[in-house]
């Protein structure tokens, strides 16, 4: 079965620290992973995608195949940081259906 | 530009009364179209998608239906709202078909069924 899986609802760190916001998922093919965000009474946006190897505004996400994971990395956390992120995967082929993940609300406190 | 819109905002309705949750996007043509439903503590979950006029593709068998009378319209319905029905509602267009193709989301309707 195709899943995408959060393990924190909550992650609390200070500014300027590491964050490392966990994904990891369930499919037997070859999916595309992607990274939301929903900004505090904002829209949920796009924040990056695997397959374009980007880095937005800080961030960074590495897919391993081997761990099926993929995490959303930034080195030193900011605290406009501060949102609701969902990691995504869409499976190959076909129209582009998003599975989406429970979500991480990230706080960063100053 | 292009725009989404949605409404209502939020919405309480009892249960066994009818829904009707309406979606709107401007400053394009043809796009596809989805709707999402996020239940308390959970992802979104795909429930509908459209690639066109009156074609409409349903993800999971629910309680719920969706219609595309028009180009740039997508509309979420029941007859009869259950208890699990309530939730958030987002719909999301999209410029083609294919995973390079962002998905845009409108503000969303929050739904509590009572």
């Amino acid at each position: 079965a195709q899943r995408v899986t959060q393990p924190e609802k909550l992650l609390s760190v200070f500014k300027g620290a590491p964050v490392e916001l966990k994904c990891n998922y369930s499919y037997s093919g070859s999916p595309e992973l992607f990274w939301y965000v929903q900004y505090s009474r904002q829209r949920l946006q796009l924040l990056l995608r695997h397959i374009s190897r980007e880095s937005i505004k800080g961030f960074t996400a590495d897919l391993n195949k081997g761990e099926t994971s993929f995490h959303l990395k930034k080195p030193f956390a900011q605290e406009e940081d501060s949102a609701m992120y969902y990691c995504a995967l869409t499976p190959s082929g076909g129209y582009n259906k998003l599975i989406f993940g429970a979500g991480t609300r990230l706080a960063v406190h100053p | 530009s292009q725009t989404i819109h949605q409404w209502p905002a939020t919405l309480v309705q009892p249960v066994g009364s009818p829904l009707s949750l309406e979606c709107t996007v401007e400053g394009t043509s043809n796009p596809n179209l989805y709707w999402y439903r996020q239940a308390a503590g959970r992802g979104l979950q795909l429930l509908f998608y459209s690639v066109g006029i009156g074609q409409i593709s349903s993800e999971v068998p629910q309680n719920l239906s969706a219609s595309r009378p028009q180009d740039r319209q997508f509309i979420l319905s029941s007859k009869k709202l259950l208890l699990s029905d309530s939730g958030f509602y987002l719909c999301a267009w999209s410029a083609g078909t294919g995973s390079r193709y962002e998905q845009y989301f409108g503000p969303g309707t929050r739904l509590t069924v009572t």
